[in-house]
């Protein structure tokens, strides 16, 4: 199946500064990635879709300036978590779309540790 | 607004066992249903997809069935073994979602002892 690469897988980092997390599809296009957040024991959350070319949608009550992403090119989607404070602390996982049937494949997550 | 339950939360089986996992939306009208599977501290991967005009799908020891009516899914799992211990997520996507936005359920955390 279509392949998500994420990266760093994991990360820690001191208070107050920011955070670049990548997810790219390895062998298909994506005009469309979805950025989730999960906490522990708890399904994922929707952060916001990103569309390649324009201004991601986010999901009501995530703060866009707080959560950059940028989806520059078919490929690649990026996800900045600025200005961190311990409570961004949390696994961040990126999905994209495959063409046709819609199936979603999903990256294997980013550990985020704020210190 | 899309629910999606999972049943049971937590599920432990010996080796070998046959078993069903349940997932229940309130909403029928949907795009497609997506089984997928997160080990520890990993993404997901996906396991089965079933479009909505279809009732199920199978890969290997896996079938996955969908009745769109009642808004139910089944997974079935054949022969269990201690690698299939995981949490197992059931997510649908609604019709009219044009980014294919999924809904998840909380997941089934499932234990196969050896």
């Amino acid at each position: 199946g279509a392949v998500v690469s994420q990266h760093p897988s994991r990360v820690i980092c001191k208070s107050g500064t920011s955070v670049k997390i990548e997810c790219r599809s390895l062998d298909f296009q994506a005009t469309t990635m979805f950025w989730y957040r999960q906490f522990p024991k708890q399904s994922l959350m929707l952060m916001a879709t990103s569309n390649e070319g324009s201004k991601a949608t986010y999901e009501q009550g995530v703060e866009k300036d707080k959560f950059l992403i940028n989806h520059a090119s078919l490929t690649l989607s990026t996800l900045t978590v600025t200005s961190a404070h311990p409570e961004d602390s949390s696994f961040y996982i990126c999905s994209a779309r495959g063409w046709g049937t819609g199936e979603l494949f999903f990256g294997e997550g980013s550990r985020l540790t704020v210190l | 607004k899309q629910e999606v339950t999972q049943i049971p939360a937590a599920l432990s089986v010996p080796e070998g066992e046959n078993l069903v996992l349940n997932c229940s939306f309130t909403d029928s009208a949907i795009y497609n249903l997506q089984w997928f599977r997160q080990d520890p501290g990993k993404g997901l991967t996906s396991l089965l997809l079933i479009q909505s005009s279809q009732r199920e799908q199978t890969s290997g020891r896996l079938n996955a069935s969908l009745d769109k009516s009642s808004g139910r899914s089944t997974l079935y799992i054949a022969a269990s073994q201690p690698g299939d211990s995981a949490t197992y997520l059931c997510a649908v996507i609604p019709l009219g979602a044009g980014s294919y936005q999924l809904t998840f359920g909380k997941g089934t955390k499932l234990s196969v002892i050896p």
